[in-house]
């Protein structure tokens, strides 16, 4: 079955320390791969979009890669600040017209 | 230039009540999308509607909920006769094309359904 599945537990790290979030995927080939960011009570907010022939994209302070071999999304914050605590979540192809999402990974970023 | 825009916020209902979300897309988009988060799981997609035609709705329940996104108005999403089990926030998502695996989506801020 399709599974796409993320860090259940919360990632806690320290200021300025370099979060890495991981999303592995089952039984799918995407052919492109997002991550949003979703705190209490609101919606998830678009981060990063990676396509499949793309083994790495930046912006800011954010990093993802791809690895379509692997069946992996690693999503890096480098220098973590308090106010990126939240869940993040990934998503991807769930059909021809569809995105699916993990369930998502909360992070923790302490002063 | 507003965002997605959902209402109510919060609605409560008791069991076998209609429950009727709104969901207006962002200004120049006209695709929209409606998902399903329960406590601890994952948004689970439900219906991807254009103006007044349902594109895929492989995610709805076959009975009791129904989607719309007429000419004019917000996309409402309907669920009929409502039960414990439908307790959930409800979230919008809107793009300009009809590619949402390529771009990315909009979402508003949710409605949080309670059934009493």
């Amino acid at each position: 079955s399709q599974k796409i599945e993320q860090n259940s537990e919360a990632l806690n790290i320290q200021e300025g320390k370099t979060a890495t979030l991981t999303c592995n995927y089952t039984n799918y080939s995407p052919a492109y791969l997002q991550w949003y960011r979703q705190d209490p009570g609101r919606g998830p907010v678009f981060l990063l979009l990676i396509r499949e022939n793309e083994k790495e994209k930046r912006k800011e302070r954010l990093k993802v890669t791809f690895d379509t071999t692997l069946k992996q999304s690693l999503f890096h914050i480098t220098a973590s600040q308090p106010a990126d605590s939240a869940t993040y979540l990934c998503a991807l192809d769930g059909g021809y017209s569809t995105l699916t999402f993990g369930k998502g990974t909360m992070l923790l970023v302490s002063p | 230039n507003a965002g997605v825009m959902q209402n109510p916020r919060h609605l409560v209902r008791r069991r076998g009540q209609e429950a009727r979300l709104r969901c207006s897309p962002m200004k120049g988009h006209s695709h929209v999308y409606w998902y399903r988060q329960l406590p601890e799981e994952g948004l689970k997609f439900m219906v991807y509607l254009q103006k007044e035609n349902i594109i895929d709705e492989s995610g709805m329940p076959k009975e009791r909920f129904s989607a719309e996104f007429p000419k004019e108005g917000p996309s409402i999403l309907r669920i009929q006769q409502v039960v414990r089990g439908d307790s959930a926030a409800y979230f919008c998502a809107s793009s300009p094309r009809g590619t949402p695996t390529n771009e990315k989506l909009f979402f508003g801020s949710g409605t949080q359904l309670s059934v009493l």
